[in-house]
């Protein structure tokens, strides 16, 4: 299962252009990269899934470069109710669990 | 995309007691998981409940501790026995509708657990 490395927390101002990076050095072949966003108080939400190359959806863009070794999650304009936690997610593991790190504490500042 | 909710909301227990926490799917789900969130951390997943068959612990869970039913495709129970202080903790519950491990997971809103 392919370790994932992330900021603990980053600061931004509303309006602003997010970009949170994550390693994930050992992925495998047929791994997939999904972040999801946690509210306080609420469960994880899904945000994006990708693969390979660019992904945009109407919450966010997913970068991954050519050797995937990274992607980086892009939150275009943020408003304060992005304030959140974001997990980067690389694949599953043996017995095909969904495991976890220790996300990203985002904080937008008005 | 599939709406889970979990019961009770929240609740504060005594020790030694047991709680049984329920998610309940609008859809029938081959895969449902239990996750543990402690204050300010992330999850852990404590088992993936299989319908028709016994749940599958991670390590460090255990049957005794955290039983598991799945009687159907849309319905599961997690209990917490013999509660302590360091169970005080959010459950949350999870499905994964397509069935595919790279299909994303859906969530609960989760079980605020509090052990005096």
């Amino acid at each position: 299962l392919a370790k994932t490395t992330q900021p603990v927390s980053m600061d931004s101002y509303e309006g602003q252009e997010v970009n949170i990076t994550c390693s994930h050095n050992n992925i495998a072949t047929n791994d997939y990269i999904t972040w999801y966003q946690q509210f306080p108080s609420q469960g994880p939400r899904f945000i994006i899934q990708g693969y390979k190359t660019k992904v945009t959806n109407e919450v966010a863009s997913l970068f991954i470069p050519a050797d995937r070794k990274s992607s980086t999650l892009s939150l275009p304009r943020v408003s304060l109710s992005d304030t959140a936690v974001y997990y980067c997610l690389v694949g599953v593991g043996r017995d095909d669990k969904i495991i976890f790190g220790k996300g990203t504490r985002l904080h937008i500042l008005p | 995309s599939a709406v889970i909710s979990q019961k009770p909301s929240r609740d504060i227990c005594q020790r030694g007691t047991s709680l049984t926490i329920q998610c309940q799917v609008d859809s029938q789900v081959t895969m449902m998981f239990w996750y543990r969130q402690q204050p300010g951390q992330s999850l852990t997943l404590i088992a993936t409940a299989n319908q028709g068959s016994e749940a599958t612990y991670e390590s460090g869970f255990v049957i005794d501790k955290f039983p598991i039913s799945r009687p159907n495709l849309t319905f599961s129970t997690l209990t917490v026995s013999n509660m302590s202080p360091e169970d005080s903790s959010i459950y949350l519950c999870s499905v994964e509708p397509g069935g595919r491990k790279t299909d994303t997971q859906y969530f609960g809103p989760g079980t605020r657990l509090t052990v005096l």
